[in-house]
């Protein structure tokens, strides 16, 4: 089975400040990861993903992440956030012996920019 | 905006009531997901809907019934619904996938939401 776990519950920064949301999962084989976000009041959006080759990818707004397989996780970074970041971040992890595209979420990490 | 439609936005029913939460995609997506969210939590999956069949089911109660009747359409009929059903149930949709191979990017494209309250 697998399992996604993000250790930051809630995050306060002041704009400008750099972010890291750390993100570890459990499984044994290959994996999709991801990155949604979820606004106040909004559906879930795509970030960034992972699939294959280099393991820093880039996603939207600024955001980047990278995966590092030797320590299961796939961090998702900004240099510089804005009050319009506050939202909900949540990790997802896909493996490659699933049946289907069965999403496993992390636990959520609510981000909250001052401004 | 998302290019996955759920509706309607928003529901409050009584614990006897009968409805139906529906989901449309129009991205040739042949597979479509039910999540269930509670307020501060991760989605939860609930079923899965590849080519039209009923692929995974989470051991979700009978009181939810998924349905799918085309590729592009999603429905979720519920019957004798509890107080602590009330969340957001999320609808999403993907590249399918064949027992017998295939590859797809795991993608998936969610739809705003109905937020349902039961009283």
């Amino acid at each position: 089975a697998q399992s996604v776990s993000q250790h930051n519950h809630h995050v306060i920064l002041s704009e400008a400040a750099s972010l890291e949301l750390g993100c570890n999962y459990s499984y044994g084989g290959t994996v999709n990861l991801f990155w949604y976000v979820q606004y106040p009041g909004q559906h879930l959006q795509l970030l960034l993903k992972y699939f294959s080759g280099d393991p820093l990818v880039k996603g939207i707004k600024g955001f980047e992440a990278e995966f590092i397989k030797s320590k299961f996780s796939f961090n998702l970074r900004k240099p510089s956030v804005q009050w319009s970041d506050t939202a909900e971040y949540f990790c997802a992890v896909n493996g490659d012996n699933n049946a289907g595209n069965m999403l496993t979420f992390g636990g959520g990490t609510r981000l909250m920019v001052k401004p | 905006d998302t290019e996955v439609t759920q509706t309607p936005k928003h529901l409050v029913m009584g614990m006897t009531n009968k409805k139906s939460l529906k989901c449309e995609q129009h991205m040739g997506h042949r597979a479509m997901y039910w999540y269930k969210q509670k307020a501060k939590k991760p989605p939860e999956l609930m079923f899965v809907y590849s080519y039209e069949k009923l692929s995974i089911n989470e051991s979700v109660p009978s009181r939810f019934s998924p349905e799918c009747p085309n590729s592009s359409l999603l429905n979720l009929h519920l019957h004798a619904l509890q107080p602590e059903d009330s969340a957001l149930y999320l609808c999403a949709s993907s590249q399918g996938w064949r027992t017998s191979g295939g590859t797809n990017t795991g993608e998936l494209f969610f739809g705003e939401g109905s937020r349902l309250t039961v009283l």
